[in-house]
């Protein structure tokens, strides 16, 4: 079985400042997709980026990027620029491919942007 | 398309009651998930469809948990005789099955029961 786990439960960060979210997994499959998820307080989960397992570049979108490390299982989750609005449950989270592409979530990390 | 609908947004009932949730998933979307999440926790899966049929179900989801997708589109989550267990946000999500590509959630129904 697969598990995500993130080792941060609570991080903070200055605004227009840069931080890193840690997340590890654990698998044996080869194939595979890594995400991160937000949730603002009270609203619903949104993507934030995804990852293909079979691609060694590592995924960008606008100021957040991703550092994935295939042999360690090391997905880390890198905000550049931080804003107000970034405040939020960050979750990374695992999907095999095929079956039933659930997604297992790791238990989350509470970020907080401060003024 | 305004993405996935969850009906009631809160519910607060008794211990021992029954209780139904709805989810209108987007329409193009032929898988749909549910996953409860507690707090502090990231969200378990439950179970999930594609289309009208169940395929999966966790063993979080006892036998007084059922889910159905009647027609392959909307889709209800009951659970009788609730326990304050059971209390959580349950979380609909739904995606086109085309793996990596994530899914897309609702805004989830938080359940009390006192």
């Amino acid at each position: 079985a697969q598990t995500v786990t993130q080792s941060q439960p609570e991080m903070s960060v200055q605004e227009a400042e840069t931080v890193t979210l840690s997340c590890t997994y654990d698998t044996s499959e080869n194939n595979y997709y890594l995400f991160w998820y937000k949730q603002p307080p009270s609203r619903q989960m949104i993507l934030v980026i995804r990852q293909e397992a079979y691609k060694q570049q590592n995924a960008t979108e606008n100021r957040f990027s991703v550092n994935f490390q295939k042999a360690a299982k090391s997905f880390s989750l890198k905000i550049s620029d931080s804003q107000l609005g970034d405040t939020a449950m960050y979750f990374c989270a695992f999907q095999t491919q095929g079956g039933s592409e659930k997604l297992v979530f790791g238990k989350g990390t509470k970020l907080t942007v401060n003024p | 398309d305004t993405g996935v609908s969850q009906d009631p947004r809160h519910k607060i009932t008794k211990r021992g009651q029954n209780v139904t949730f709805r989810c209108d998933p987007i329409s193009e979307h032929n898988r749909l998930y549910w996953y409860r999440q507690t707090l502090g926790q990231g969200p378990e899966f439950l179970t999930y469809f594609q289309n009208e049929a169940q395929l999966e179900k966790s063993r979080l989801l006892s036998d007084r948990f059922s889910a159905e997708r009647p027609k392959g589109s909307f889709s209800t989550l009951e659970i009788q005789r609730t326990e304050q267990g059971d209390s959580a946000m349950y979380l609909c999500a739904s995606s086109t099955g085309q793996a990596g590509y994530g899914y897309t959630f609702g805004s989830g129904t938080r359940l009390t029961v006192v």
